[in-house]
C-alpha cells in the first residue's frame, strides 16, 4: 500500500490569505495524485487530478503541483467557502488510498 | 447529469448483515467500473472495494478491513450497484458512498469525479 501523509493537520488562516497544503507519498506515485474538498455533511468534491489538472468548475485560485512523492495544493486567496477539509489521494496502485486530511479553518 | 443515489443504510447489530444499493444514471452504467468508499464519523475516507465491468470479467477487489465479509455486485439491467455486508462490526459504522471508479475515455482509474449523497450505516448493540 502507498501511504499518504498530509501536513499540517490543521491550518488556521484568514480570508484572503494563501493556503499551502502538503501531501507526501511513501513511494513514488508519478503524477497520479488528486485533491478533494469536503465540507461538513457533504460528499467530497474533486478539485485537482493528476497533480495539477483542475476538475470542471473548480476556480483558478486552486492549483496543484508536484510529482513523485511530494505534492502541494495551493489556494491563492481564501474565500469564505474554502474553509473545509482537504484530502489527497493517489491512484498509482490499488487501493487508491486517501491521506488523513488537512482542516483549513478560519483564524 | 450523473446521479448516484445510495440506499439501504440503517441500524444493525454487530454480527448482522445489511445490503446497500446505489442507483446510477446519467452515464452508461455497464461501461463503468464501480466502487464503494466509506467514511467513519469524524474520520477520513476509506475505500471498500471495486467491481469491473461484466465484459471485462466483473472482477472484484476489496480492501483488507472488509475482505471476506463484504461483497460487491452489479445489475447492469437496472444500473444498480450493490454492497452486501455480512459479519458487521462496530468499526464498519459510517457513511457509505458509491462512485464510478473507471470509465474508459472519461474517468481515470480511481478518480472520483462524481459522488452520491451517501447512506449511513450504524453498527451498534
Amino acid at each position: 500500500e502507498i501511504v499518504l501523509t498530509q501536513s499540517p493537520v490543521t491550518l488556521s488562516l484568514s480570508p484572503g490569505e494563501r493556503a499551502t497544503l502538503s501531501c507526501r507519498a511513501s513511494q513514488s506515485v508519478s503524477t497520479y495524485l488528486a485533491w478533494y474538498q469536503q465540507k461538513p455533511g457533504q460528499a467530497p468534491r474533486l478539485l485537482i487530478y493528476d497533480a495539477f489538472n483542475r476538475a470542471t468548475g473548480i476556480p483558478a485560485r486552486f492549483s496543484g503541483s508536484g510529482s513523485g512523492t511530494d505534492f502541494t495544493l495551493t489556494i491563492s486567496s481564501l474565500e469564505p467557502e474554502d474553509f473545509a477539509v482537504y484530502y489527497c489521494q493517489q491512484r498509482s496502485l490499488w487501493p487508491p488510498l486517501f491521506g488523513g486530511g488537512t482542516v483549513v479553518e478560519i483564524k | 447529469e450523473v446521479q448516484l443515489v445510495e440506499s439501504g443504510g440503517g441500524l444493525v447489530k454487530p454480527g448482522g448483515s445489511l445490503r446497500l444499493s446505489c442507483a446510477a444514471s446519467g452515464f452508461t452504467f455497464s461501461n463503468a467500473w464501480m466502487s464503494w468508499v466509506r467514511q467513519a464519523p469524524g474520520k477520513g475516507l476509506e475505500w471498500v472495494g471495486r467491481i469491473q465491468t461484466i465484459p471485462e470479467g466483473g472482477t472484484t477487489d476489496y480492501t483488507a478491513p472488509v475482505k471476506d465479509r463484504f461483497t460487491i455486485s452489479r445489475d447492469d439491467s437496472r444500473s444498480t450497484l450493490y454492497l452486501q455486508m455480512d459479519s458487521l462490526k462496530t468499526e464498519d459504522t459510517g457513511v457509505y458512498y458509491c462512485a464510478p471508479y473507471f470509465y474508459r475515455g472519461m474517468w481515470g482509474h480511481g478518480l472520483v469525479f462524481h459522488w452520491g449523497q451517501g447512506t449511513l450505516v450504524t453498527v451498534s448493540s
